[in-house]
Parts: C-alpha cells; sequence; structure tokens
C-alpha cells in the first residue's frame, strides 16, 4: 500500500497567520492519464471529511482562495496564507492513484 | 446539491452481520465510481471498498476482503456495503464517497460489541 506521511501532525497558527502542512507519500502519485491524484480534505469537529483541494492544486467549488495545493511526484503542501477561526480542524491529505486509496495520519489545526 | 445519505448503522456482536445503504442525489450516479470510507472512533481514515460505475469491478482493502461486498442500484440511486463477521475491529463511522473522494456523506455509526 502506498504510505502517505503528514508533517507536522499538530499545528497551533495563529489567526491571520500562514500555516503549512506536508506530504508525502511512499510511491509517486502520477497516474496513467498523466493526472496525479492528490486531495486534502478538511474535517472539521464533529462533521464529515469534505474535499478542499483536488489533483495537487485545484480548488473545490466554494473553497477559499486562502487555501492553495502544490507539489508533485511525491512532495506535496497545502498552504493556508491567513488562518481564520473556521479552519480548525484536522486535514488529511489522500491518494487516489492507487488502490487502496490511502490518506496521511491528519493534522490537527488549532487556534493559539 | 449532491447529496449522500447513509443509514443502517447500530450496534451488533462480534460475527454479526450489517448492511449499510446510501441514498444519492444531485449527480448522475450511474457515472461514478463509488466507494466506503470509515473512520474508528478518535482515529483516522479508511478506505474500505470500492465499485465501478457499472458495478462489475470491485475491490477492498485487505482487512474486509471476504468479509464485506460492496454493491450499487443505479436504478435507485444507491450503494450497499454487506458486512459479515464483523469483528470489534470494524466500530467506526462508515462514510458513502464519491469519484476519488469528491463528495462525502454524513457517515453512519457501526459499533462491533459484546
Amino acid at each position: 500500500d502506498v504510505v502517505m506521511t503528514q508533517s507536522p501532525l499538530s499545528l497551533p497558527v495563529t489567526l491571520g497567520q500562514p500555516a503549512s502542512i506536508s506530504c508525502r507519500s511512499s510511491q509517486s502519485l502520477v497516474y496513467s492519464d498523466g493526472n496525479t491524484y492528490l486531495n486534502w480534505l478538511q474535517q472539521r469537529p464533529g462533521q464529515s471529511p469534505r474535499r478542499l483541494i483536488y489533483k495537487v492544486s485545484n480548488r473545490d467549488s466554494g473553497v477559499p482562495d486562502r487555501f492553495s495545493g502544490s507539489g508533485s511526484g511525491t512532495d506535496f503542501t497545502l498552504k493556508i496564507s491567513r488562518v481564520e477561526a473556521e479552519d480548525v480542524g484536522v486535514y488529511y491529505c489522500m491518494q487516489g492513484t492507487h488502490w487502496p486509496r490511502t490518506f496521511g495520519q491528519g493534522t490537527k489545526v488549532e487556534i493559539k | 446539491e449532491v447529496q449522500l445519505v447513509e443509514s443502517g448503522g447500530g450496534l451488533v456482536q462480534p460475527g454479526g452481520s450489517l448492511r449499510l445503504s446510501c441514498a444519492a442525489s444531485g449527480f448522475t450516479f450511474s457515472s461514478y465510481w463509488m466507494s466506503w470510507a470509515r473512520q474508528a472512533p478518535g482515529k483516522g481514515l479508511e478506505w474500505v471498498a470500492i465499485i465501478k460505475q457499472d458495478g462489475r469491478d470491485k475491490n477492498y482493502v485487505d482487512s474486509v476482503r471476504g468479509r464485506f461486498t460492496i454493491s450499487r442500484d443505479n436504478a435507485k440511486n444507491s450503494l450497499f456495503l454487506q458486512m459479515n463477521s464483523l469483528r470489534v475491529e470494524d466500530t467506526a463511522v462508515y462514510y458513502c464517497v464519491t469519484g476519488r473522494g469528491d463528495y462525502w456523506g454524513q457517515g453512519t455509526l457501526v459499533s462491533v460489541s459484546s
């Protein structure tokens, strides 16, 4: 199975400050169709996961532009340019290239 | 608006069975791969099973293969997960998921305990 490794696992952030989460995969996530199926999910407390970013850097509809994704191959990053209170929760990277789909351990974002 | 509504969870003894359902609306269900994923209490996410649009291709994570069966009814926009020989470690919230994680339902809790 493809192992997804996130860091840090806990991220205390001051409101209005930037935040960055790293995700590394044990294998390349480039699929045979040329796409890289790396998603970022947000799970707010008590809610189900919600996709924020797909194919490395594409924001889903309704996702604020303070969220951005980047990376390639096996190394990916989610950035929040200015953290707001509603951003508190756990963030997961997820690969959709290989079976079984696998997730990172999750990064808990909290306000300092 | 895409909606995925899971049902069928509950408390079951080890070795027992449950059948989960997911009612889908707001998109062309028959055009999507569909999956079940789960989250044990206080833990991370695990993809459980996946089924192709026509229902002919299926795959499972090793820990459930041979015990769980994923199926779908495109005429009724519904996804199912038949879970047999349940184990304590299957305790989790089970989510219905579209495609490669586009949309997630609200989940249904399965508790396996004696």
